[in-house]
């Protein structure tokens, strides 16, 4: 069964690093998606992305983040400039279609530490 | 602006049990809702979705959940718990597709599920 993949697993980094937390979206999906949960927080809507450009983007998503479809499997989250609130579980999504209903696949998550 | 609301933070059965979920949500729009399950160190997988269609909505495990506008509710239930349903429960709101573009999905706090023997 085709699934949402994400890399690494868990990053650890010191504050101010450059972080690129990796994900591998279904195949035939056109949409994607970056969440973040913070340890005892809801999951937070980042962005989402559609046509190689960011069609929604929330009041987390600043300047010290950007997305990148760099080879049309691979889709990226990078955090410029890391602080220690950016630690926090960060999930990836893809999603089929507008035609149909809203439906997300999620990947497995990529546990962000910053010390 | 959409928003919801999981009453419960935790919720205790045992094994054969009935699970009862509770779930409020707000929308200005027609909403698609769903219930999201996350087992520890594991993803995110979706349960069951609402999209406009049958209110009472089966998924998968033996989940169902009904949505009742009048109470801005969308519940999930399960007639009898087993072992593997710990876990942590999420109820989820989108607009849906009728909102165009805007497909980013609005999640309550969790609802940790724990089963006893």
């Amino acid at each position: 069964e085709p699934e949402v993949t994400q890399t690494p697993s868990h990053q650890v980094t010191q504050m101010g690093q450059e972080v690129i937390l990796r994900c591998v979206p279904i195949s035939n999906h056109l949409y994607f998606y970056w969440y973040r949960q913070i340890l005892g927080q809801k999951v937070e809507f980042l962005v989402s992305f559609y046509n190689n450009e960011i069609s929604e983007k929330s009041e987390i998503f600043d300047d010290q983040f950007s997305v990148e479809r760099p080879d049309g499997s691979n889709f990226t989250l990078k955090i410029r400039s890391t602080k220690l609130e950016d630690s926090a579980m960060y999930f990836c999504a893809s999603s089929e279609s507008l035609a149909g209903p809203n439906e997300q696949f999620f990947g497995p998550g990529t546990r962000l530490t910053v010390l | 602006a959409q928003s919801v609301t999981q009453l419960d933070s935790h919720v205790s059965v045992s094994e054969g049990t009935p699970v009862l979920l509770r779930c409020n949500y707000s929308s200005s729009y027609s909403p698609s809702l769903f219930w999201y399950v996350q087992h520890p160190n594991k993803g995110l997988q979706l349960l069951l979705k609402y999209t406009s269609a049958a209110t009472l909505v089966k998924g998968i495990n033996g989940f169902e959940a009904e949505f009742k506008k009048s109470e801005t509710s969308f519940h999930l239930t399960k007639p009898s718990a087993h072992m593997s349903d710990a876990a942590e429960y999420f109820c989820v709101v989108s607009e849906g597709h009728y909102a165009g573009n805007n497909r980013k999905l609005i999640w309550g706090l969790g609802t940790s599920l724990a089963v006893n023997p």
